[in-house]
């Protein structure tokens, strides 16, 4: 499935640099997500936005930058990070406004930091 | 109170059983339902939405009781590929249509 499109798939980065992850999605949603998840844990909403808009920010630390240039793409600015920052990176898309409509994820970034 | 509770698991049964997993909300006012399959280090990918009515898709049959806010998940004549964690997602639909609550998940393992 193309739907929801993250690069990279996989990122080794140090913790002084700074990186950014691609989010693209061919779906037509309006909404965008980020979510983090670290080994064997349940997901965790860092950010969401609506119609371009940032509408959620789950008390994400600022070394995490979100940006929505449209509805179709997101990207996450990365810098200066921490060990503990290393996780899978998944973008989410879904239709708002529109009941029952499910969210559709990317594949994911996974995230190292030495 | 979490928005959303599962049983984490894991279930450990062999092929060929039937499994059921149950999930329950807080909010009354949650709107829409899903289950989602997440694979060890993949993305979760939807498995089905659920319907008042209840409603099934060949081994899986899902159901909602909106009076006791539980959603449920039956898996008939599990199969190998069937491992995996079973994720229950809420959303709270009207005027909150981008706000989705995951479960923890329910981790299944099938034996053969």
């Amino acid at each position: 499935e193309t739907g929801v499109t993250q690069t990279p798939r996989h990122l080794v980065m140090g913790m002084t640099n700074k990186k950014s992850l691609k989010c693209e999605q061919h779906l037509g949603h309006n909404a965008m997500y980020w979510y983090k998840q670290s080994a064997k844990k349940p997901l965790e909403l860092m950010f969401v936005y609506n119609f371009k808009e940032q509408t959620e920010n789950n008390s994400v630390p600022s070394r995490f930058s979100p940006e929505c240039p449209n509805s179709s793409h997101l990207f996450l600015h990365l810098h200066t990070l921490q060990p503990e920052d290393s996780a899978l990176y998944l973008c989410a898309s879904s239709r708002d406004r529109e009941a029952r409509q499910p969210q559709h994820f990317g594949d994911g970034t996974r995230l190292s930091i030495l | 109170r979490k928005e959303v509770e599962q049983d984490p698991g894991p279930f450990n049964v062999p092929e060929g059983a039937t499994v059921a997993f149950n999930c329950t909300y807080s909010n009354s006012a949650s709107q829409s339902f899903f289950w989602y399959r997440q694979d060890c280090r993949k993305e979760p990918k939807l498995l089905m939405s659920v319907y008042s009515s209840g409603n099934e898709d060949g081994r899986f049959t899902a159901q909602l009781n909106r009076a006791s806010q539980y959603i449920s998940l039956l898996i008939r004549d599990s199969k190998l590929s069937d491992s995996a964690t079973y994720l229950c997602v809420v959303n709270m639909g009207i005027d909150n249509f981008n706000k989705f609550y995951f479960g923890s998940g329910t981790k299944l393992n099938v034996k053969p």
